[in-house]
């Protein structure tokens, strides 16, 4: 069956570098691309970025240029976003979900989600 | 920026249809795609490519697109569907979602 795992919660300090990881299993990862969209608490979904986690091209939102890294370890099925700078505003739940590479079919599996707190 | 908007909330009482709507420029020409979010839970995919329902998702739920608003359609609702209702779409590249409309069963 279809899985993506994400890492456990972390809790870092302002200015510091957070990456969250999302094992995916039960399907071919080279056909799907990954997207990040993060939530904090009370707000709505917000879209981070993707990748295409077979040719390895990705895009992201304005919103966090310059801080967003996305990337993706084929033979560990894994992909993986690092948000650098951090402030107390990126303190958010962060999911992983994919969508088919070639066709807008939606995001059909969602990780479970990643608690990152920024506090001083 | 590409904006797509939503009401915020919605009330219903059970058996009543549900009707969501997400409007944004052109929203029509695009595919639009629906997801719920129970409390606590990762979001939900009910819809996608407009009108389509994924494998396993009840046939009350439908969805549909013209001009500048698509619709998310939930006849017969039911307590289970409660929860806070997102509309996504794709604008250049790039991935909207809306401001989420909360749907109240009672």
């Amino acid at each position: 069956q279809v899985q993506l795992v994400q890492s456990g919660a972390e809790v870092k300090k302002p200015g510091a570098s957070v990456i969250v990881s999302c094992k995916s299993s039960g399907y071919t990862f080279t056909n799907y691309a990954i997207h990040w969209v993060r939530q904090a608490p009370g707000q709505r979904l917000e879209w981070m970025g993707w990748i295409n986690a077979g040719n390895g091209n990705t895009a992201h939102s304005q919103t966090f240029q310059g801080r967003l890294t996305i990337s993706r370890d084929t033979s560990a099925t894994t992909g993986y976003m690092e948000l650098s700078s951090l402030r107390s505003d990126d303190t958010a739940v962060y999911y992983c979900a994919r969508e088919l590479a070639t066709v807008t079919n939606g995001f059909d599996y969602w990780g479970q989600g990643t608690l990152v707190t920024v506090s001083s | 920026s590409y904006e797509l908007t939503q009401p915020p909330s919605l009330s219903v009482s059970p058996g009543q249809t549900a009707r969501i709507s997400c409007s944004g420029d052109k929203l029509g020409d695009k595919y639009t795609c629906w997801y719920l979010q129970k409390s606590g839970q990762s979001p939900v995919l009910v819809i996608y490519q407009g009108n389509k329902r994924p494998s396993g998702i009840p046939e009350r739920f439908s969805g549909s697109n013209s001009g500048n608003t698509a619709t998310l359609t939930i006849s017969g609702t039911q307590t289970m569907d409660e929860g806070d209702y997102y509309c996504q779409a794709w604008d250049s590249s790039t991935v909207v979602f809306g401001g989420g409309t909360k749907l109240t069963v009672l």
